[in-house]
């Protein structure tokens, strides 16, 4: 089982659209995790992190799920700008502070 | 505000030759890491440094990589005979006092 697994997509939907993703991660005694942001060719970029109570961020709804070892994103009227690849990350168990990244949901938003 | 720094963006090389990827963290923090990203992959640890020692390395990081912290603000990574496999995009990434990552915008290695 990967570390840390997403649907890749692609996402494709209308401006103005809800849209969500999930991301599982295997290692149960993982401390941290994030939501990054990537445009093509780009650095990743913090959207949120991700914490036990959810956490909300504008449009950005951001939940975890230890027990099910899941984490999800909420995204509310879509625009165009949020086409992007988004990233999920862990830090597990220890403290170098490492990120495990999945390999990326992609999400295209269309006029 | 501060953000984390990269030279070159660009780098074409020769297999078989040595490069020295260099980034210059944001200045207050702490933990310094490099990651890699293969064209259409995830994003890959590779070694993470702290207090002027390695951390933690990945499989990835091999006899091949090294990272150093010459000065005060520069963070290197060296790979000493690039292979084909190695192209990719390197990112440099920082963190301080909170475990928020900071990245820079990446250096794309093309080995020929």
């Amino acid at each position: 089982r990967k570390e840390v697994e997403q649907d890749p997509g692609p996402f494709n939907v209308p401006e103005g659209a809800t849209v969500a993703f999930n991301c599982t991660y295997s290692n149960s005694a993982s401390q941290s995790f994030f939501w990054y942001r990537q445009d093509c060719r780009k650095e990743p970029k913090l959207l949120m992190s991700v914490y036990s109570s959810g956490n909300e961020d504008g449009r950005f709804t951001a939940q975890l799920n230890r027990a099910s070892q899941y984490i999800s994103l909420l995204i509310r009227d879509s625009k165009l700008s949020d086409s992007a690849t988004y990233l999920c990350a862990v830090t597990p168990s220890g403290n170098t502070g490492k990120l495990i990244f999945g390999q990326g949901t992609t999400l295209q938003v269309k006029p | 505000e501060p953000e984390v720094t990269q030279t070159p963006s660009h780098q074409v090389t020769q297999m078989g030759q040595e490069v020295i990827l260099r980034c210059v963290p944001i200045s207050n923090h702490l933990y310094f890491y490099w990651y890699r990203q293969i064209l259409g992959q995830k994003v890959e640890f590779l070694v993470s440094f702290y207090n002027n020692e390695i951390s933690e390395k990945s499989e990835i990081f091999d006899d091949q990589f090294s990272v150093e912290r010459p000065d005060g603000s520069n963070f290197t990574l060296k790979i000493r005979s690039t292979k084909l496999e190695d192209s990719a995009m390197y990112f440099c990434a920082s963190i301080g006092l909170t475990d928020t990552q900071y990245f820079g915008p990446g250096t794309r290695l093309t080995v020929l």
